[in-house]
């Protein structure tokens, strides 16, 4: 069954600082992985996409990292404001399309 | 662009009557729409996946009767939850992938309708 993990389940910091989040997969055959931020009571935005042949990608203060050999990635927030307050998917896509979504990381950004 | 919009952000209703939520594709052509509901603190969970001009196809457990999903053109596509109950009660959310678009087949969600059934 395809599975993706996220950790932490949710995590508190100060603004300013930086924070990573984590992300295990085991979706075979693997297609892409992507980074969303949804906002309470909003739907997902997607930050970054990225193939199999694909390291890092970056999107402003956020950096998404991807070793497709060990079936990890991370996503990397820097200098975190109050807007980064929300819930992180990390979602990885088979070649059928199919999307697994992982259960997400709740960030709280605190003044 | 790839913009995404559903109508109504919320509704609450009584338990036995029907709901209409409406997705929209406004600046793009979706030949595929996606159906996703989501509980509290839970992620989104694929509920059926439609394509223009044919039936949805539904994923395991997700009863078609309750959940009536027309797509009729290729901007619009509406999901029906028929005699509503208390369980019933989440976040709907939709997507929708552009015709003819990248390789990532990316989907583009919409800001998703609370349901609340009373």
């Amino acid at each position: 069954k395809n599975q993706v993990e996220q950790s932490p389940q949710s995590l508190i910091i100060l603004e300013g600082k930086n924070c990573t989040l984590q992300c295990n997969y085991t979706v075979s055959p693997f297609s892409n992985l992507r980074w969303y931020k949804q906002d309470t009571g909003r739907g997902p935005v997607s930050l970054t996409i990225m193939t199999f042949s694909e390291n890092t990608k970056s999107n402003g203060r956020y950096t998404a990292t991807l070793d497709a050999d060990t079936k990890q990635s991370s996503l990397h927030i820097t200098a975190s404001q109050l807007s980064d307050s929300a819930s992180y998917i990390c979602v990885v896509s088979a070649y059928d399309y199919k999307l697994s979504f992982g259960a997400g990381t709740t960030v709280t950004v605190r003044a | 662009g790839a913009v995404v919009s559903q109508h109504p952000s919320r509704v609450i209703c009584k338990s036995g009557t029907s709901v209409k939520i409406e997705c929209r594709s406004l600046d793009f052509q979706a030949t595929t729409m996606f159906w996703y509901r989501q509980f509290p603190k839970q992620s989104l969970m694929l509920m059926a996946t439609s394509n223009e001009g044919s039936k949805a196809t539904y994923e395991q457990g997700v009863e078609k009767d309750k959940f009536l999903i027309n797509h009729a053109s290729l901007t619009l596509s509406t999901l029906t939850v028929t005699s509503a109950h208390p369980e019933d009660s989440s976040f709907y959310i939709c997507s929708a992938s552009q015709a003819g678009g990248s390789s990532y087949n990316e989907q583009f969600f919409g800001p998703g309708t609370r349901l609340t059934v009373l």
